[in-house]
């Protein structure tokens, strides 16, 4: 199987900008999708692909990608912005396992 | 409008078995890749089985063998059996529409709101 790691926490000011990352061998093959959840409620896509916004996710909101590293930017974070960010992908073994990285706690100050 | 609405959850005993369903609305679910994915207390995401629009089936290694994926396409309505049931199987239970892609990034665009399992004796 395969894996994927993310900083459990991370935090950033009030409209600054803020990268979360997501290693894998699998993202070497596979585009990240990105994913947000707040408390209570269910996870919700924010990125797709190569760098894709669902609609009604703000383009504050960007994804790239380089070798094994996967990246969710938020170019001037927002108070509502602060949730959990999971990244996922296709396992890289080709046995169409997907996986979740572990999740990253963004706190914005 | 696309929606997703998971039910079946409960209180089970340990070794017991329950029966989720995901009933689905706005578009089929025979055509789309179906998957659940659960998320235990106070932790991260795991994914647990895909449906191919084809039928093809897989699971995650943690229920292998224990739980099945199956869909109703008469009543548009993914299922989740799931038997042998464990403590660690404890989690919220999402369904979610996964979009398949030519370059090899799936992604889940709607999800359900989950239902809760609890193993417990």
């Amino acid at each position: 199987s395969s894996e994927l790691t993310q900083d459990p926490a991370v935090s950033v000011a009030l409209g600054q900008t803020v990268r979360i990352t997501c290693q894998g061998d699998s993202l070497r093959s596979y585009y990240a999708s990105w994913y947000q959840q707040k408390p209570g409620q269910a996870p919700v896509l924010v990125i797709y692909g190569k760098n894709n916004r669902p609609s009604g996710i703000p383009d504050r909101f960007s994804g790239s990608s380089s070798g094994n590293t996967a990246s969710l930017t938020i170019t001037g974070a927002q108070a509502e912005d602060e949730a959990d960010y999971y990244c996922n992908s296709r396992d890289s073994s080709g046995n169409h396992l997907a996986v979740f990285g572990g999740g990253t706690k963004l706190t914005v100050l | 409008e696309v929606q997703l609405v998971e039910s079946g959850g409960g209180l089970i005993q340990p070794g017991g078995s329950l029966r989720l369903s995901c009933a689905a609305s706005g578009f089929t679910v025979s055509s789309n890749y179906m998957s659940w994915v659960r998320q235990a207390p106070g932790k991260g995401l795991e994914w647990v089985s895909v449906i191919y629009s084809g039928g093809s089936t897989y699971y995650a290694d943690s229920v292998k063998g224990r739980f099945t994926i199956s869909r109703d396409n008469s009543k548009n309505t993914l299922y989740l059996q799931m038997n042998s049931l464990r403590a660690e199987d404890t989690a919220v239970y999402y369904c979610a529409r996964e979009m398949a892609t030519i370059m090899g990034g799936d992604y889940f665009d709607y999800w359900g709101q989950g239902t809760l399992v609890t193993v417990s004796s």
